[in-house]
């Protein structure tokens, strides 16, 4: 079965510095993989998906993400966090195979610290 | 904005219960995708529709169930409320393998 993991609830920074989301996955064939960020008491927003092609990604509010097969990872980069990034960060996947759906991580708090 | 709007947003009741979500896809977009948000367990995939029809399940529960009707709008039941229902719950629908999220229907049954 298709599966992301984010190994960290939480993950602190302080602002200016860089900051790492992890993820990595678990799926049969070519991974689609993506990243969604959710605010307090708002729905999931997308930022960025791999498909194909470079393994480095760039997305919305200047996020990357860096697919890496041999350890099949796709964590999510920002070369200086902001405060207001502070939020609840989700990688996915989505299961192409048969069913159509999109499995999420659990999610990872990222809090930047002024 | 995504443009997917999901009603109530907020919605109290009590077990045994039965209450009805609702959610509008944006404009032309055919797939509907539902989930819940618990503290606990994240994000849980429940069920998919395209166009009307039931595209894959997840773990959703026998006493709830979906459907997606002509114009596209979709339903989500919940019946036979218990406590461990209260949650938050997503409707998405999807255009070039992006996924738009509604503000989300909070459910509390007490």
């Amino acid at each position: 079965a298709q599966s992301v993991a984010q190994p960290e609830d939480q993950v602190n920074v302080a602002e200016g510095n860089p900051l790492t989301v992890k993820c990595t996955y678990s799926v049969s064939g070519n991974p689609y993989l993506f990243w969604y960020v959710q605010y307090p008491n708002r729905g999931l927003q997308f930022l960025l998906k791999y498909i194909t092609g470079d393994n480095l990604v760039k997305g919305s509010y200047g996020f990357e993400a860096e697919f890496n097969k041999s350890q099949t990872s796709f964590h999510l980069k920002k070369p200086s966090a902001l405060v207001s990034d502070s939020a609840l960060y989700f990688c996915a996947v989505r299961d192409i195979r048969g069913a159509y759906k999109y499995i999420f991580g659990t999610g990872t708090r990222l809090k930047v610290l002024a | 904005d995504s443009g997917v709007t999901q009603t109530p947003k907020h919605l109290i009741t009590a077990t045994g219960q039965r209450v009805t979500l609702r959610c509008s896809p944006r404009s032309g977009d055919l797939s509907v995708y539902w989930y819940q948000q618990s503290l606990d367990q994240g994000l849980q995939f429940l069920i998919h529709y395209y166009n009307g029809e039931e595209r894959a399940k997840g773990n959703i529960l026998e006493r709830f169930s979906a459907q997606q009707f002509p114009d596209l709008h979709s339903e989500l039941n919940l019946s036979s409320l218990e406590l461990g229902d209260s949650a938050l719950y997503f409707c998405a629908s999807e255009y070039t393998g992006e996924l738009f999220f509604g503000e989300g229907s909070r459910l509390t049954v007490l």
